[in-house]
């Protein structure tokens, strides 16, 4: 069981290009998030999906895009990377029963 | 005030020693509540839930105080393998999503 799959692990952008970053869950879980983590900022919320076909902002969307065709893939797309995105990615996903999330392990994003 | 709030610490301990983390929360509606630990440059990963009655695993013990509105994290006889960052969550203010404190880092001493 893979859990929540992500990639890449790293990946490094020049300021302008676009690219997405991929994230596969195999638990059939509803629910998917995507976060980004900086140095004293914590966890804060990119965008969400309930379920597949059903998306929603968080707490920092701008400059990301998000789809759920499926219930597996939750993809996040950087439109035109800039130093700010600079962070570590995380998405995680829960079943709708209100357990605890689990996450992938990561992409670490740096924008020059 | 921020959704949800911890001590970033870090909190320096001796092996052996039991130490106790809190955090508190903005939501007075939020039913759920959980315990992450993240080890460093890796993700997060839940510890336990914490529920009305409590919550313990071991030596771990979580605990809610729904009058002060914080939840807490006890963690006896600390072992060296305890050095990470705690991370607490509850629900945002709309209900739907969580959200999670900034993390307490815990460096256990030899």
């Amino acid at each position: 069981n893979a859990g929540v799959t992500q990639t890449p692990k790293f990946q490094v952008l020049k300021t302008g290009q676009s690219m997405t970053l991929q994230c596969a869950q195999d638990m059939n879980h509803e629910y998917m998030s995507w976060y980004r983590q900086d140095p004293g900022m914590g966890l804060r919320l990119i965008h969400y999906s309930v379920g597949a076909g059903i998306t929603d902002q968080g707490e920092v969307p701008n400059g990301y895009n998000v789809s759920r065709s499926t219930t597996e893939d939750f993809p996040l797309r950087l439109l035109s990377a800039a130093p700010s995105q600079t962070s570590v990615y995380f998405c995680a996903s829960s079943s709708t029963g209100g357990s605890g999330y689990t996450f992938g392990s990561g992409t670490r994003l740096t924008v020059v | 005030r921020k959704e949800v709030e911890q001590d970033p610490g870090p909190f320096n301990v001796p092996e052996g020693a039991t130490v106790a983390f809190n955090c508190t929360y903005s939501n007075s509606a939020s039913q759920s509540f959980f315990w992450y630990r993240q080890d460093c440059r890796k993700e997060p990963k839940l510890l336990m839930s914490v529920y009305s009655s409590g919550n313990e695993d071991g030596r771990f013990t979580a605990q809610l105080n729904r009058a002060s509105q914080y939840i807490s994290l006890l963690i006896r006889d600390s072992k060296l393998s305890d050095s990470a960052t705690y991370l607490c969550a509850g629900r945002d203010n709309y209900g739907q999503n969580f959200v999670f404190g900034p993390g307490t880092r815990l460096s256990v001493l030899p």
